[in-house]
């Protein structure tokens, strides 16, 4: 059975600082996404990793994948309040039937 | 946005009755899903379809059945509601490219 477990599940942050979220996952795949949700809102897209080491940039955030050992990361760069949200990993079964991390709620206080 | 749209964004309905939510697209993509979201768990998939009348389960997809009778939409199914099934339901499409595409959430509460 695949699991996905993202870490840290809360994470408040002051401005400026940088801090890295860890998805880990349980067997073996080569697509997987970043995706972030307001509270009340959809999921928007962010990064999409297709290959053993693959990095993505784009903006303050940077997301990247080891297949090997089976963990995407994305990190943050000098937090700004508007990151606030939370981010999910996902991880492909297969036609884009994804296994959800169970989210990071990420607060970047002023 | 893609295309998705759908309905209702809200509802509140009584343990035992059924309800169907429906997800519609304009994208023409091939592939929808149904998830529902709670916390601690992410998303989970309740069910998928391929393409019309092609449609297979996820893995909570027990109580939940499904329908697409046209490319564009795709119908979620509570057969008889229970205050489990209380939860927000995304649906999502896919053509083939990397990722998939979600709408803005369905708010079910069964009281």
């Amino acid at each position: 059975e695949l699991k996905v477990e993202q870490n840290p599940l809360f994470l408040s942050m002051q401005e400026g600082k940088n801090y890295t979220i860890y998805c880990n996952y349980s067997t073996t795949s080569d697509r997987l996404y970043w995706y972030r949700q307001d509270p009340g809102k959809s999921l928007e897209s962010l990064f999409v990793l297709l290959s053993n080491g693959a990095v993505k940039q784009e903006g303050r955030l940077m997301a990247s994948l080891d297949t090997k050992a089976r963990l995407s990361t994305l990190h943050i760069t000098a937090a700004v309040h508007d990151l606030s949200a939370t981010y999910f990993c996902a991880v492909d079964r297969g036609t884009y039937k994804y296994i959800f991390g169970t989210g990071t709620r990420l607060k970047v206080l002023a | 946005d893609a295309g998705i749209t759908q309905s209702p964004r809200h509802k509140v309905t009584e343990t035992g009755t059924p309800v169907t939510l429906r997800c519609h697209q304009t994208e023409n993509h091939r592939y929808m899903y149904w998830y529902r979201q709670d916390p601690g768990h992410g998303l989970r998939l309740i069910h998928y379809s391929y393409g019309v009348k092609d449609t297979d389960k996820g893995e909570v997809s027990d109580g939940y059945s499904v329908s697409r009778s046209k490319t564009e939409d795709f119908l979620l199914t509570l057969e008889s509601a229970t205050s489990s099934q209380t939860s927000v339901y995304f649906c999502a499409i896919s053509n083939g490219q990397p990722e998939a595409f979600f709408g803005q959430g369905t708010r079910l509460t069964v009281v």
